[in-house]
């Protein structure tokens, strides 16, 4: 059974702060994403891996980076969170040599205030 | 840049009825579409998959129909039954690319 995990449910942070949100596929998948979800919105891609140490920017890059510095685990950085950045942060994994669903986290909801 | 329109954006319908969901996709090259099911509070979770050399795919109460030539792909559920209600989101994947696109949701209430 494959497992995505993000290492938060919930987050608090303060206007300024850095922020590391984390996330673990247990499927040795290529593939990693970084997905914002609100509402009226949908998912909108953040950023991107097909590889490690690999990263490509999605539709809505500006304020945020990543790492992918093991294969597992691909990381989401908010550099100085804004409250603009207020919302559900999805990751998902999938295989790179199939034309596969992604798998998903179960999300981490951050709250900047 | 490649974008996946989706409509509509909230679907009513009578428990028994069917409900039609329509996308259409931007990227010519988009080979894989997938639909995912979002319960409230949790993940987005994988109903039904079609691939670009299939016009269409069924899987019980549920089908989906792909026209490439119109780049348009639709998601068909039969027989609705209230645990169908949830948000339903198309998605175009790109292998080329690697990414997946999704649409901006579906908000479907099936009442009883």
């Amino acid at each position: 059974d494959v497992k995505v995990t993000q290492s938060s449910r919930y987050l608090v942070k303060r206007t300024g702060e850095k922020v590391f949100l984390e996330c673990v596929q247990d499927m040795d998948h290529e593939n990693m994403f970084w997905y914002r979800q609100d509402p009226g919105l949908g998912l909108r891609l953040i950023y991107f891996s097909y590889d490690v140490k690999m990263k490509e920017k999605g539709d809505i890059p500006e304020g945020y980076s990543v790492s992918r510095e093991k294969k597992e685990r691909f990381s989401l950085i908010l550099e100085s969170a804004s409250t603009n950045q207020t919302s559900m942060y999805l990751c998902a994994s999938s295989l790179r040599s199939m034309n596969t669903e992604a798998f998903f986290g179960q999300g981490t909801r951050l709250t900047v205030v | 840049g490649e974008n996946v329109e989706q409509h509509p954006s909230t679907l009513s319908v009578q428990e028994g009825d069917s409900a039609v969901i329509k996308c259409t996709y931007s990227d010519s090259a988009s080979n894989y579409f997938p639909w995912y099911k979002q319960e409230l509070g949790k993940r987005p979770q994988l109903i039904i998959d079609i691939r670009s050399n299939v016009g269409e795919k069924k899987d019980q109460r549920i089908a989906v129909t792909l026209n490439k030539t119109a780049k348009h792909f639709s998601l068909h559920i039969t027989e609705t039954q209230p645990e169908d209600s949830a948000v339903y989101f198309c998605a175009a994947f790109t292998s080329g690319t690697y990414k997946y696109i999704f649409g901006t949701g579906t908000r479907l209430k099936v009442l009883a």
